[in-house]
């Protein structure tokens, strides 16, 4: 079975610090990584995709993706209480082609102020 | 632009009955896709729709099922429901040339099965 692993969290840190979120997947043929953000209570609001190996930045966040290790991360730079929700990281994987989104259980991340 | 608008917002029902759930896709994006959320999960796909044709469905019984209609609004429809059906179902629109599939999210119906 197709898989999407995150650390459930909670994670932990101080506001202003970088917080790191992380997920890999099994398929090796998978295509594009997203990440998502998820209040309580709330649906879930794409942060940010990323498709080829390396880093993408926009704004405050940056993704990075190691296709040869099936690693995806997000990092969240000067953290503030109002980042504190649970990520989600989606992926399309390959057989499915742009189809579906396999989604990890999520990490819940607290910034303490 | 508008979002993506889903209905009702809040659904409660009895084990055995059906339900019918509501999505209006995007401004702009010809395709839907149904998820399921259960409490501390990540949502699970159900079926896609493109051009008023299922285009793939996740590992969900016959009881749920769909439609789209031709302004690329959608349906999911669940029969007999179970106990477990209780969850978030979440509609998702994106545009057949999108780049990579990238999907966003209505607000979701919170499904309530007694």
């Amino acid at each position: 079975q197709k898989e999407v692993e995150q650390n459930s969290g909670p994670l932990s840190v101080p506001e202003g610090a970088i917080a790191s979120l992380n997920c890999t997947y099994s398929d090796r043929g998978s295509q594009s990584f997203f990440w998502y953000r998820q209040y309580s209570g709330k649906s879930p609001e794409l942060i940010m995709f990323i498709y080829s190996n390396g880093d993408k930045e926009d704004g405050r966040f940056t993704a990075q993706l190691n296709k040869a290790s099936q690693y995806v991360s997000l990092l969240i730079r000067d953290s503030q209480p109002s980042d504190s929700a649970t990520y989600l990281c989606a992926v399309n994987m390959g057989d499915t082609g742009r189809r579906a989104l396999t989604f990890g259980s999520g990490t819940r991340l607290q910034v303490q102020p | 632009e508008t979002g993506v608008t889903q209905s009702p917002t809040h659904l409660i029902k009895t084990r055995g009955q059906q339900v019918t759930l509501r999505c209006s896709s995007q401004s702009g994006h010809n395709t839907v896709s149904w998820y399921q959320q259960a409490l501390g999960q990540g949502p699970q796909f159900i079926f896609q729709y493109y051009r008023e044709e299922e285009n793939g469905r996740g590992n969900f019984p016959p009881r749920f099922s769909g439609l789209q209609f031709p302004n690329y609004s959608s349906e999911l429809n669940v029969n007999a429901l179970e106990l477990d059906d209780s969850a978030l179902y979440l509609c998702a629109s994106s545009s057949s040339g999108a780049p990579y599939g990238t999907q966003y999210f209505g607000p979701g119906t919170r499904l309530l099965v007694l």
